[in-house]
């Protein structure tokens, strides 16, 4: 059973038009919630972590926040420069951090 | 520099040899991470280090797999026998204890 799951898989958006990007997870114990972006052939460049329900954190045109179930990554005004994967990770009771499949964002002019 | 560094960044090999993929970690981060990302897959986790010893191989997905860690720096992930399906790539993270990953920009391997 997944315990990150990262919707949707792909997501096209035009210059300008803001969106949200879901993850949602199943783990008990949650110790910490991450977000990456991943360019292609590069690894993922961390972005933000979130603790507990509630938390917000903001960076540029992205704002991530956390519920008890999932986290959003919301985009506003989202630009070319923006089109990358997003990660999602979570962190139970071990040490790794465990990967939902990411959600591909592209961007057009 | 001051990230993680991988290498090689590419490697071909033939089905039945043995690769070594090494990863130069952030000065003072005391811990490592391997990660396998197939196409079209996500992050696999495949082995975590604190210092030089390793308490989680859970992810290893073999016998052929193995990892160690020296000096509590630079770590070997020695893949024998590689098979077709072992094709992905492999990257390397390091952090703080229970602090966010800092990834390097992957070893790609390729098995024919």
């Amino acid at each position: 059973e997944d315990q990150v799951t990262q919707s949707p898989e792909a997501l096209r958006l035009q210059e300008g038009e803001s969106s949200s990007l879901n993850c949602s997870y199943t783990v008990s114990g949650l110790r910490g919630l991450f977000w990456y972006r991943q360019d292609p052939g590069k690894g993922p460049e961390f972005l933000f972590t979130l603790y507990s329900a509630g938390e917000e954190k903001e960076k540029e045109r992205l704002k991530a926040t956390l519920t008890k179930k999932e986290s959003f990554l919301h985009i506003t005004a989202p630009k070319p420069e923006d089109s990358a994967t997003y990660l999602c990770a979570v962190c139970d009771s071990g040490y790794a951090l465990n990967f939902g499949k990411g959600t591909s964002l592209l961007v057009t002019p | 520099g001051a990230g993680v560094s991988q290498s090689p960044s590419n490697k071909v090999t033939e089905k039945g040899k043995d690769v070594e993929l090494r990863c130069d970690p952030i000065s003072g981060h005391t811990a490592l991470y391997w990660y396998r990302q197939s196409l079209g897959q996500g992050l696999e986790f495949l082995i975590y280090f604190q210092g030089n010893s390793a308490p989680d191989k859970s992810g290893l997905p073999s016998d052929r797999f193995s990892a160690e860690r020296t000096g509590g720096s630079v770590s070997t992930l020695t893949i024998q026998r590689t098979q077709q399906e072992d094709s992905a790539v492999y990257l390397c993270a390091s952090s703080h204890p229970r602090g966010e990953l800092f990834f390097g920009e992957g070893s790609r391997l390729t098995v024919l």
